[in-house]
């Protein structure tokens, strides 16, 4: 199957810092990439979709000042939570979509620890 | 609205023996797609399997197949023979829309933590 990467894979930061998340299609382009949050045993929550080239898509109750999505190239889109606090501890999941629509594979996810 | 639920937090097996983990499903859309996906320990999401809505046959991967009773809204995961290595949580996913017309987003089940016994 396709390959997505995710970096870092882990980071732990002082509350009010910004952290960077990307996250890459390696062998394939993808148009369309979700990131995803999930907290531990539980199930994942889809936070936004991401089109190449356009603005990224939030869920309800996402904030987009908070978590800020670009998709700059069809291989890269990145997440960047913004001013975090403990509360956005989590592990955050990016998928990327192949252009025959039906396959979706998942990058291996960042665990972020927010001190 | 579309939702799926997965009403076993946790199952086990013993080894060697074959498991079925449970999924029901909601949506008005008459075109969608299902998934397995299975998580282990390490966090990564390793895709197992798919079922699509107009698909005739129970979709099959090696020691996975899919139960999928449309009439029922079930897509149920049995997993054959199971191995130690099969201890993982798993998810039941689900995507409205089909092919170029689906959105690509996947709504997750709650989950199946699975534990295989030697």
């Amino acid at each position: 199957g396709a390959v997505v990467s995710q970096h870092p894979s882990r980071v732990i930061c002082k509350s009010g810092t910004s952290v960077k998340i990307e996250c890459r299609s390696l062998d394939f382009q993808a148009t369309t990439m979700f990131w995803y949050r999930q907290f531990p045993k539980q199930s994942l929550m889809l936070m936004a979709t991401s089109n190449e080239g356009s603005k990224a898509t939030y869920e309800q109750g996402v904030e987009k000042d908070k978590f800020l999505i670009n998709h700059a190239s069809l291989t890269l889109s990145t997440l960047t939570v913004t001013s975090a606090h403990p509360e956005d501890s989590s592990f955050y999941i990016c998928s990327a979509r192949t252009r025959t629509y039906n396959e979706q594979f998942f990058g291996p996810g960042t665990r972020l620890t927010v001190l | 609205a579309q939702k799926i639920t997965q009403t076993q937090p946790g199952m086990f097996v013993q080894e060697k023996e074959a498991v079925t983990l449970d999924c029901t499903y909601d949506t008005s859309d008459p075109s969608y797609g299902l998934f397995w996906y299975k998580q282990p320990s390490s966090g990564e999401m390793i895709f197992l399997i798919y079922q699509g809505s107009y698909d005739q046959q129970n979709a099959t991967e090696g020691r996975y197949s899919l139960n999928f009773q449309k009439a029922r809204k079930s897509a149920n995961l049995v997993i054959s023979s199971s191995q130690l290595g099969d201890s993982a949580m798993y998810f039941c996913a689900m995507r409205e829309g089909h092919g170029s017309s689906n959105t690509g987003k996947l709504i997750f089940g709650q989950g199946t933590t699975l534990q295989v016994k030697p």
